[in-house]
Formats: structure tokens, C-alpha cells, sequence
């Protein structure tokens, strides 16, 4: 139990694009999503914070404008990148909490490497 | 401010051998304290946690970790080391007071490599 996908797996997009990153809990409701980036060799550096049906907290130094995340559902959260640059490459992670584990728990989608060129 | 360390980038041991990896951690009020592992180009999954109670946690795959809080560590052990264990391994700590009591906070991760 306890599952978290990420769609797409890896996308290569062309700078000034915009990508949507897709996170499902797939078999418990998600109350709180989180989404971290990580880049290579270096730990996760988590960008925003979300409930469902709520506004995302962003972390200090995270352009809300650019990283839109929508937490529609229970069980799904999106982050869209707008106008990608070849900075914003990167893995990104997605984590759901919810009713599982007692929600001290925090389960992970197995990421998704976006390359901008 | 809340924060975890880990000391090692690296860890080498030998298949066979005991493992440690390292972590402390400073936090206000009771900390919930958490052990992944991340292969390559995956997502990270759980191995362990310290919510209450025994001191020594025991997890996934043979791993344990001792909560020390008067030494403010969670260090990671295994008896026997596989070669398969060879991956990166996060701690991470979540606070319970202190105003960042929704986020987890990690480590900077230890590469384990274990020579066969």
C-alpha cells in the first residue's frame, strides 16, 4: 500500500515551453502533497507545500508564478513549470501524506527528470 | 532552526561487514526521525522511523537505528552489509513545535558503497 506515481518519468522540453508533472496517490487519500527538487549529488530541497483544495505554501526563494502547483483532488497533484529555462532541469520529486502510515508517514513518487533545452 | 546533519558523503564497507551511517539532528521539542534510500534516477523509500518508544527502531531490509537524545542522533546500522545496500541514504527529521511542524527536513545524504 502506500503508492505515489509521477507522470512523466523523464521530458525534455525546449526552453520557454511550460511542463506539467503529474503526482497520484494511488491507493490512499493524500491530504498534504509536498514537491522537492533535487539536483545531482545533493539532497532534496523541498519547493512548496500543498492541501487539497487549498493555495500551495511556497518555500523562501520558490517563484510561485512559475512553479503552479494545483492540488485538485485527494489523490492528485500537479506541477506545472512555465517558461522552462535550462536552469530549471532538474529531477523532480513528489511526496504525499495522508491517512496512511498515521499520517506521520511521507511516501515518495519515484521522481521525474525534466531537461530543458 | 531545525536541521539534520550528516557528517559522511561517504561511506565504504566491505559485503559482509557491520554499517553505520550517521546522522544528528537539532530541533525544538520531540522530533519524528526517518531513514530513506534513493537509487539511482528513483524517488526515495522509506526504511525506518522514530516516533516513540524503543529506542532501537527496526526496519526495512535489516536495518536498525538507535534515537539518542542526549547525543541528538539516529544513526543507521546494519549487521551485515550487501552489496544491493550500496545506494544513497537520507535521514530526515520532522519537528513537532517550533512553527515547521508540517515539513521534513533532511540530511545531505551519505553514499553507501559496499565492495564485494
Amino acid at each position: 500500500g502506500a503508492v505515489v506515481s509521477q507522470h512523466p518519468s523523464r521530458v525534455i522540453c525546449k526552453s520557454g515551453t511550460s511542463v506539467k508533472i503529474e503526482c497520484r496517490s494511488l491507493d490512499f487519500q493524500a491530504t498534504t502533497m509536498f514537491w522537492y527538487r533535487q539536483f545531482p549529488k545533493q539532497s532534496l530541497m523541498l519547493m512548496a507545500t500543498s492541501n487539497e483544495g487549498s493555495k500551495a505554501t511556497y518555500e523562501q526563494g520558490v517563484e510561485k508564478d512559475k512553479f503552479l502547483i494545483n492540488h485538485a483532488s485527494l489523490t492528485l497533484s500537479t506541477l506545472t513549470v512555465t517558461s522552462a529555462h535550462p536552469e530549471d532541469s532538474s529531477f523532480y520529486i513528489c511526496s504525499a501524506r495522508g491517512l496512511a502510515g498515521g499520517l506521520y508517514e511521507q511516501y515518495f513518487g519515484p521522481g521525474t527528470r525534466l531537461t530543458v533545452t | 532552526a531545525q536541521s539534520v546533519a550528516q557528517p559522511e558523503d561517504q561511506v565504504n564497507v566491505a559485503e559482509g561487514n557491520p554499517l553505520t551511517v550517521k546522522c544528528t539532528y537539532s530541533v525544538s521539542g520531540n522530533p519524528y526521525l526517518f531513514w530513506y534510500v534513493q537509487y539511482p534516477n528513483r524517488g526515495l523509500q522509506f526504511l525506518l522511523k522514530y516516533i516513540t518508544g524503543d529506542n532501537l527502531v527496526k526496519g526495512s531490509y535489516g536495518f536498525e537505528a538507535e534515537f539518542n537524545k542526549s547525543q541528538t542522533s539516529f544513526h543507521l546500522k546494519k549487521p551485515s552489509a550487501l552489496v544491493s545496500d550500496s545506494a544513497l541514504y537520507f535521514c530526515a527529521v520532522r519537528a513537532l513545535a517550533g512553527g515547521a511542524t508540517n515539513k521534513l527536513i533532511f540530511g545531505t545524504g551519505t553514499l553507501l558503497a559496499v565492495q564485494p
